[in-house]
């Protein structure tokens, strides 16, 4: 088992929408987590970290946390076609030593 | 504020020989980690060094190794280079050690071995 996994995508959406990514892991003793952009040749740039349950909110952008199901989400409000890209969650967990575990990424594709 | 810097952006190598990659961390960071993304493999973590010292190592062969500058630069060497060594070789950095930290990745340096 993974211990975070993605759907691959690609998801696809129309400009405007909101696209939903989803994230699970497997370390119940996880603290931070982390929502990471990548265009495709590009390094990861970070767009939202959380690390208490519920909803964050930063711009279009809104991540949400749920430890008890150990499911962290990114929500993305009038997607637009610059928004395409990979996704990548990380996850610092429980005695990980400071280092992030990767999600696969999902890739996701806003259509004009 | 300038951000995470690597170099060089790209190098090829021969199997069997060695790579050298360096990497700037954002100025007020101590700690730097190298990750490897190798296509169809996401991205996994190598190494992390923090004032200097070795704090943790992913699932790599000895191969991999690495040091930390007192300037908190740091190199990433691999030895005996092996196809599959062909991947973009991601630095990021943070401040410290809290579990709040945020990892800032450079641009990578992309890694042909052939």
């Amino acid at each position: 088992q993974k211990e975070v996994e993605q759907n691959s995508g690609p998801l696809s959406v129309p400009e405007g929408a909101i696209a939903s990514l989803n994230c699970t892991y497997s370390d119940r003793g996880s603290q931070s987590f982390f929502w990471y952009r990548q265009y495709s040749g590009k390094s990861p740039e970070l767009i939202m970290s959380i690390y208490s349950n519920g909803d964050k909110e930063d711009g279009r952008f809104t991540a949400q946390l749920n430890k008890a199901s150990q499911y962290v989400s990114l929500l993305i409000r009038d997607s637009q076609p610059s928004d395409s890209a990979t996704y990548l969650c990380a996850v610092k967990g429980n005695n990980a030593g400071n280092m992030l575990t990767f999600g696969g990424g999902t890739r996701l594709m806003v259509k004009p | 504020e300038a951000g995470v810097t690597q170099s060089p952006t790209h190098l090829i190598k021969t199997r069997g020989q060695q790579a050298t990659l360096r990497c700037s961390p954002i100025s007020g960071h101590t700690s730097v980690y190298w990750y490897q993304q190798a296509l169809g493999l996401g991205l996994q973590f190598l190494l992390w060094y923090d004032e200097g010292e070795e704090r943790n190592r992913g699932n790599f062969p000895p191969r991999f190794s690495g040091r930390q500058f007192p300037n908190y630069s740091s190199e990433l060497n691999v030895n005996a280079l092996e196809l599959e060594d062909s991947a973009l070789y991601l630095c990021a950095s943070s401040r410290g050690l809290g579990d709040q930290e945020t990892q800032y990745f450079g641009p990578g340096t992309r890694l042909l071995v052939l």
